[in-house]
């Protein structure tokens, strides 16, 4: 298993491009998340998704589309990039979606920058 | 909302005992508390859970009180590889879809 892939590493954009974030599982689980953590700071939850087809918002959606057409990928959209878009974005996965006693899997981020 | 309280930072030297407490009061009755470690650069990975009393693996030790309103994370003898920042998790009240929201976390710093 690969567990969970992001990519790119890296990415560097300027105000107002648009760009794509990819994250895959292979561990056939519900749950996926994308996180995003500033410099110095903890995790905030962007949008989730509970199985294919199904999406809601965290705590920060506002600049930031999720879709889920597939139970592996859930992309995650930056419509019109700014500098306070300036992040590492992890995306995780977990089993289910109605116990807390599941584990959530983290990828290794995006580490994106928005000039 | 189910929210988290920890110490913002911790420090500590090599070969002593770490324990970072958590405070959530509003933890729902059927929700676990997690916690994560994150290295620098990396992704959090799971490190202990538990409902109550108390837990032990081959990383940490989790004790929880009765009441449930807070956990303390315990690491003994920690080394410099144990400095990360540390995520205490509990979920939101029983309300069908869950959400995990992590809070900012204890920064732990071992020194030599």
């Amino acid at each position: 298993n690969a567990g969970v892939t992001q990519t790119p590493k890296f990415q560097v954009l300027k105000t107002g491009q648009s760009m794509t974030l990819q994250c895959a599982q292979d561990m056939n689980h519900e749950y996926m998340s994308w996180y995003r953590q500033d410099p110095g700071m903890g995790l905030r939850l962007i949008h989730y998704s509970v199985g294919a087809g199904i999406t809601d918002q965290g705590e920060v959606p506002n600049g930031y589309n999720v879709s889920r057409s597939t139970t592996e990928d859930f992309p995650l959209r930056l419509l019109s990039a700014a500098p306070s878009q300036t992040s590492v974005y992890f995306c995780a996965s977990s089993l289910s979606t109605y116990s807390s006693t599941d584990t959530q899997y983290f990828g290794p981020g995006t580490r994106l920058t928005v000039l | 909302l189910a929210k988290t309280t920890q110490p913002i930072s911790m420090d500590s030297y090599e070969g002593q005992e770490v324990n970072i407490t958590c405070s959530h009061n509003n933890i729902a009755t059927n929700d676990y508390i997690t916690w994560y470690q994150q290295f620098p650069s990396q992704g959090p990975r799971f490190i202990i859970q538990g409902y109550k009393t108390k837990v032990t693996n081959e990383v940490a030790s989790l004790f929880i009180p009765a009441d449930r309103k807070s956990s303390t994370l315990s690491l003994p003898r920690v080394s410099l590889s144990d400095t990360a920042v540390y995520y205490c998790l509990v979920g939101e009240p029983p309300s069908g879809t869950y959400k995990y929201i992590f809070g900012t976390g204890t920064r732990l710093k071992v020194l030599a």
